[in-house]
């Protein structure tokens, strides 16, 4: 099993940045590395990108390859993402994600809201 | 990229029911094709994955079949805590899209 801890719920006003964190611990060499979800208020999930364990490679869906950065700390297994020029829109829950081969979100974090309000 | 559509968006069904829901792919993605439970306030949680594979925990009322463009959730006797939205998720290839959700409620 694997567990992911994420950081806590942040307001911040449009054109801020936020950077959520995501800690890893348990069985996680029998995962493949770290994916983000996000899921606006009522809304479905949408799939943000991801980071590769093996050589840090990301892979961003295009709406978000402007704005999102991706990265990892391996020695304390703990993944970032940071999302730039935030507008109102980017209010969601954004899930982290530890994945399995086949792109298979496996283990999920609690999930952390960001806000985004003038 | 690839376009995940479920059907239905929602359906009412009552306890002991068998409950079936479909998930359509716009381009070929053979069996990389995994389901997701999320209940109110909950985080996702991994049911199925590659078409067919339960995860570790998942009680055997679950099941999924299909392979290609077109794949299928079946639930066999639906239970009190069954009552949620499910996902569909594509692995094949990037963005790994999901569908709109199926919510599954109490009739």
């Amino acid at each position: 099993q694997v567990q992911l801890v994420q950081s806590g719920d942040e307001v911040k006003k449009p054109g801020a940045s936020v950077k959520v964190s995501c800690k890893a611990s348990g069985n996680i060499l029998a995962t493949l590395g770290f994916s983000w979800v996000r899921q606006a208020p009522g809304q479905g999930l949408e799939w943000m990108g991801g980071i590769s364990d093996y050589n840090g490679d990301t892979f961003y869906a295009q709406k978000f390859q402007a704005r999102v950065t991706m990265t990892t700390n391996t020695s304390t297994s703990t993944a970032y993402m940071e999302v730039r020029s935030l507008k109102s829109d980017d209010t969601a829950i954004y899930y982290c994600v530890r994945d399995l081969e086949g792109g298979v979100a496996a283990y999920w974090g609690q999930g952390t809201l960001i806000t985004v309000s003038s | 990229d690839i376009q995940m559509t479920q059907s239905p968006d929602s359906l009412s069904a009552s306890v002991g029911d068998r409950v079936t829901i479909t998930c359509r792919a716009s381009d070929d993605i053979a069996n990389v094709l995994h389901w997701h439970q999320q209940k109110p306030g909950k985080a996702p949680n991994l049911l199925i994955y590659g078409a067919s594979i339960m995860q570790s925990g998942v009680p055997s009322r679950f099941s999924g079949s299909g392979s290609g463009t077109h794949f299928t959730l079946t639930i066999s006797s639906l239970q009190p805590e069954d009552f949620a939205t499910y996902y569909c998720q594509q692995g094949s290839s990037a963005p790994r899209t999901f569908g709109q959700g199926t919510k599954v409620e109490i009739k």
